[in-house]
């Protein structure tokens, strides 16, 4: 059974500061990373995708691969009350099939 | 906006219906994805069409159906519906047979069984 785990949060970050969202897969044989971000009443919208381990960057966001440790994480620096959304993290496995995580939601502070 | 268009916005069916729900690819995209999200939960994948063929399927029954046209356009069929099938259906759509293309996923279809 492939899964995808995110705590569900709330996690609540002063604006200004950096959230930190993080996301495990429970099988090796995983392909490509996805972070999605989802205002509520909307459709996912991707924010950055990853596909080999270490950092990368695209403006205040950064993702993380770990393949060893199985994990990827989000970064988003001076974090805006415009951020606050749920964050979803998808994992790809061979046999294109996609799977998303429950969710992160995440609450920037005035 | 991503340029990938679902319609209708919202429908209402009874238990043991059908319903079909449609999507338009962004321009450029051949590939098309289709995810059942419930409340509060992650979407779900369902199955994804790739030039016309079926390219991959997640674990939902057979009364989940599907259809890609040669515009790539796309359907989603639901036969015999059931209360737990209401949720928002999500189609997105990529350009590539692999599953490490970007998706972009459209607005979505609300569906509420009753």
């Amino acid at each position: 059974q492939k899964e995808v785990e995110q705590n569900s949060g709330p996690l609540s970050v002063p604006e200004g500061a950096i959230a930190s969202l993080n996301c495990t897969y429970s099988d090796r044989v995983s392909q490509s990373f996805f972070w999605y971000r989802q205002y509520s009443g909307k459709s996912p919208e991707l924010i950055m995708s990853i596909y080999s381990n270490g950092d990368k960057e695209d403006g205040r966001f950064t993702a993380q691969l770990n393949k060893a440790s199985q994990y990827v994480s989000l970064l988003i620096r001076d974090s805006q009350p415009s951020d606050s959304a749920t964050y979803l993290c998808a994992v790809t496995y061979t046999g294109n099939q996609f799977y998303f995580g429950t969710g992160t939601s995440l609450t920037v502070i005035p | 906006e991503t340029g990938v268009t679902q319609s209708p916005t919202h429908l209402i069916k009874t238990r043991g219906q059908q319903v079909t729900l449609r999507c338009s690819s962004q321009s450029g995209h051949n590939t098309v994805s289709w995810y059942q999200q419930a409340l509060g939960q992650g979407p779900q994948f369902i199955f994804q069409y790739y030039r016309e063929e079926e390219n991959g399927r997640g674990n939902f029954p057979p009364r989940f159906s599907g259809l890609q046209f040669p515009n790539y356009s796309s359907e989603l069929n639901v036969n015999a519906l059931e209360l737990d099938d209401s949720a928002l259906y999500l189609c997105a759509s990529s350009s590539g047979q692999v599953s490490s293309y970007e998706q972009y996923f459209g607005p979505g279809t609300r569906l509420t069984v009753t």
